[in-house]
């Protein structure tokens, strides 16, 4: 069975521009989140897709948003790139909704490396 | 406040030696505990998941350990690979009605020849 695929691997983006990642979950996993990561900060929760609708949102400004289409691959957009943008931005796979501290299994992407310069 | 924290920081040691790993939460009402392994560069895997009644999980050479009443938890490492040099992160989820789900920063672990 494939594991979680994100595109593309590696990003490099100029401030003010905008970025969509994409990530395909694991076949039948109907769960997607989403990730920061960076040195500093540690991992951050960004949000969650179920079956086409976000059920989760973190502490994350507006020019993040995501969406999930019907064959459960998700797409997330940072508009308006500012420096401090740069992470590894991480998708992660579960059969169900992560919702209530579900104890499913989650399976994350190699990432994204997103560079703002 | 809901936090977790991890000891140490960072952390050498010699190939085949066996090593623990700590994790202090304060996550409430707890409803899981996972740690991951991350390679540089790499997205996280998941080594064990605990829920409140789990006291004990292997997976391989990892063994985690939670005690729910202190809010403790640690992974040990038996006999280390070079292999196991890696991140190692702890994350904990409470049952709020809501998601919530709060990540150490994790224990980067060096292992040596």
């Amino acid at each position: 069975k494939a594991g979680v695929t994100q595109t593309p691997r590696y990003l490099i983006k100029t401030r003010g521009q905008q970025v969509t990642l994409s990530c395909s979950p694991i076949s039948g996993h109907r769960s997607v989140s989403w990730y920061q990561q960076t040195p500093g900060q540690g991992l951050q929760f960004l949000f969650e897709y179920f079956s086409e609708t976000q059920r989760n949102k973190g502490n994350f400004p507006g020019r993040f948003s995501g969406r999930q289409f019907s064959n459960s691959r998700s797409e997330m957009n940072v508009s308006t790139l500012e420096l401090g943008d740069s992470a590894l931005y991480l998708c992660a796979s579960t059969l169900q909704s992560s919702g209530y501290g579900s104890s499913y299994e989650q399976y994350f992407g190699p990432g994204t490396r997103l560079t703002v310069t | 406040k809901n936090q977790v924290e991890q000891s140490p920081q960072s952390l050498i040691i010699l190939e085949g030696k066996n090593c623990t790993l700590q994790c202090n939460y304060t996550v409430s009402p707890f409803s899981n505990l996972r740690w991951y392994k991350q390679d540089t560069g790499r997205g996280p895997v998941s080594l064990t998941i605990m829920t409140f009644s789990e006291n004990t999980k292997s997976n391989g050479r990892y063994t985690a350990t939670l005690d729910a009443d202190t809010k403790q938890s640690s992974l040990h490492i038996t006999a280390s690979q070079l292999s196991d040099s890696a991140s190692y992160i702890c994350v904990v989820s409470a049952n709020t009605g809501g998601f919530k789900t709060i990540f150490g920063a994790g224990t980067r672990l060096f292992v040596k020849a």
